[in-house]
């Protein structure tokens, strides 16, 4: 079956620490993103990736980091200078081009204690 | 740069009522608009998606779509709903040109009672 895979599906972490979110897609899509969901708030973009090896920021990177080595894959790193990292977390990705759909991962909820 | 408004945060409604989510967006170039469904601890599905046209866009699940250029809304609209049909639902809209950005609106309750 194709599709997005995140894991875990719950993170517990510890303030001060890092933490990387995976997220894998067989989908053969160029694009890759991440974003974050909090109650009441939609969807913001963290990160997105049109292409292996290049990044962009999205409206709210402050505090995480990611990399893009390879087409599948499209890790995020929630570092200890995100202020408030306790959320859901949801990776997508979608063929360029703005009339294609994106496709969700089934998310990762962080919980930071 | 486009937004997306979701005016209503929840709506009730009985099983087999009709129901209606709105959807108003800003935009200043031309755009495809989203509706994507969300149960609890998952990711997005979509719903159904205007690119170009009939207005009147049919979806998964029985849902439907207008898309207004004029009063720049995108409402969704179900005729009879089920209880399985409790879930979140986002608006959202992307600009028609390249690396343009997806936009979502803050999103929608549906609780269906019985």
């Amino acid at each position: 079956d194709g599709g997005i895979t995140q894991s875990p599906k719950y993170l517990f972490r510890k303030e001060g620490q890092n933490v990387t979110l995976s997220c894998e897609q067989n989908l053969n899509h160029d694009a890759m993103y991440w974003y974050r969901q909090d109650p009441g708030q939609g969807l913001r973009l963290i990160y997105y990736s049109q292409i292996v090896n290049d990044f962009q920021k999205g409206d709210i990177a402050e505090g995480y980091s990611v990399s893009r080595e390879k087409k599948e894959s499209f890790p995020l790193t929630v570092t200890s200078a995100q202020k408030n990292p306790t959320a859901f977390y949801l990776c997508a990705s979608d063929n360029q081009g703005a009339r294609h759909t994106q496709y969700f991962g089934p998310g990762t909820r962080l919980t930071v204690l | 740069a486009q937004s997306v408004t979701q005016l209503d945060s929840q709506v009730p409604v009985f099983e087999e009522a009709p129901v209606e989510l709105r959807c108003n967006y800003s935009s200043s170039v031309s755009v495809y608009l989203f509706w994507y469904v969300q149960y609890p601890n998952q990711g997005l599905q979509l719903l159904l998606k205007y690119l170009s046209g009939s207005t009147l866009v049919k979806g998964i699940n029985g849902f439907e779509a207008e898309f207004n250029k004029s009063q720049t809304s995108f409402h969704l609209r179900k005729p009879s709903v089920h209880i399985s049909d409790t879930a979140e639902y986002f608006c959202a809209v992307r600009g028609t040109g390249g690396g343009n950005k997806l936009t979502f609106g803050t999103g929608t309750q549906l609780k269906v009672e019985l």
